[in-house]
C-alpha cells in the first residue's frame, strides 16, 4: 500500500516558467513533510521540509504548500532552471517513535532551456 | 565531512551468490537507514537502526535479507542467496536525534543479479 503517491511521473517545463510537482498522501498520522532532489547516480538531497502547522514554507526560488485537508503538498519551483532537473521524490513521517520516512515513487522534472 | 559513505559503487553478481553491501555513516549520526530504490516502488524503507539497535525491519522483503550494525560506524546489508529481482539501488541514510532533522544519502549501490 502506497501511503505517498506522487502520481506524476514525469514533468517538462520551460526554463523560466513555474514547476509544480504534487503529491498526496493517506496516512493521516504524516505531521512532517519533505521534498528531496536525486540527480543520476547520486543519493537523493534534502530540498525543503514543512510541519503539519504550516500550510507553506518556501526557501529561494523553492515553495512548498500543505492541504492537510485534501492530504495534498506540492513543491514549486520559480522560475525553473534547467540544472533543476532531476528527480523529486516526496516524503513523509508521523510523530511516533524514531520517525521513519516515508517516500513517493518520484517525479521526473526535465526542464528546457 | 565526507558524507554517508556506500561500498561499492556498483555489484554484478550470478543468481545464488551472497551479495554485501557496506555502509559508513555520517560521525554522530545516531539513525541509520537502508532503502532500496525501484521504478515500481521509488524509495521503499527496507530496515532502520538506532544507536545500532534494529528498530524496524518490516521492509525487509524476504529471509534472503540481513541487516547489522556492529557499532555506531558501519552497517552492512546482506543479500543470501541473491536473485535477479533483487537487482536494484541500494541506498543507506543516516540522520542526527534532532528532532525533524533530514536524512543524509550516501550515493547508492547498483546491484545487478544476473
Amino acid at each position: 500500500d502506497q501511503q505517498v503517491k506522487q502520481n506524476s511521473p514525469s514533468l517538462s517545463v520551460q526554463e523560466g516558467r513555474i514547476s509544480i510537482l504534487n503529491c498526496d498522501y493517506t496516512n493521516s498520522m504524516f505531521d512532517y513533510f519533505l521534498w528531496y532532489k536525486k540527480y543520476p547516480a547520486e543519493g537523493p538531497t534534502f530540498l525543503i521540509s514543512i510541519s503539519s502547522i504550516k500550510d507553506k514554507n518556501e526557501d529561494g526560488r523553492f515553495t512548498v504548500f500543505l492541504n492537510k485537508s485534501a492530504k495534498h503538498l506540492s513543491l514549486h519551483i520559480v522560475p525553473s532552471q534547467p540544472g533543476d532537473s532531476a528527480v523529486y521524490f516526496c516524503a513523509a513521517s508521523a510523530n511516533t517513535g524514531f520517525q521513519k520516512l516515508v517516500f513517493g515513487t518520484g517525479t521526473r522534472l526535465l526542464v528546457s532551456p | 565531512d565526507a558524507g554517508v559513505i556506500q561500498s561499492p559503487r556498483h555489484e554484478v553478481t550470478e543468481m545464488g551468490q551472497e551479495v554485501t553491501l557496506r555502509c559508513k555513516p555520517i560521525s554522530g549520526h545516531n539513525s541509520l537507514f537502508w532503502y532500496r530504490q525501484t521504478m515500481m516502488r521509488g524509495l521503499e524503507l527496507l530496515i532502520y537502526f538506532n544507536n545500532n539497535v534494529p528498530i524496524d525491519d518490516s521492509g525487509m522483503p524476504e529471509d534472503r535479507f540481513s541487516a547489522k550494525m556492529p557499532n555506531a560506524s558501519f552497517s552492512t546489508l546482506k543479500i543470501q542467496p541473491s536473485e535477479p529481482r533483487d537487482s536494484a539501488v541500494y541506498f543507506c541514510a543516516t540522520r542526527s536525534q534532532t528532532y525533524n532533522s533530514p536524512l543524509h544519502f550516501g550515493n547508492g549501490t547498483r546491484l545487478t543479479v544476473t
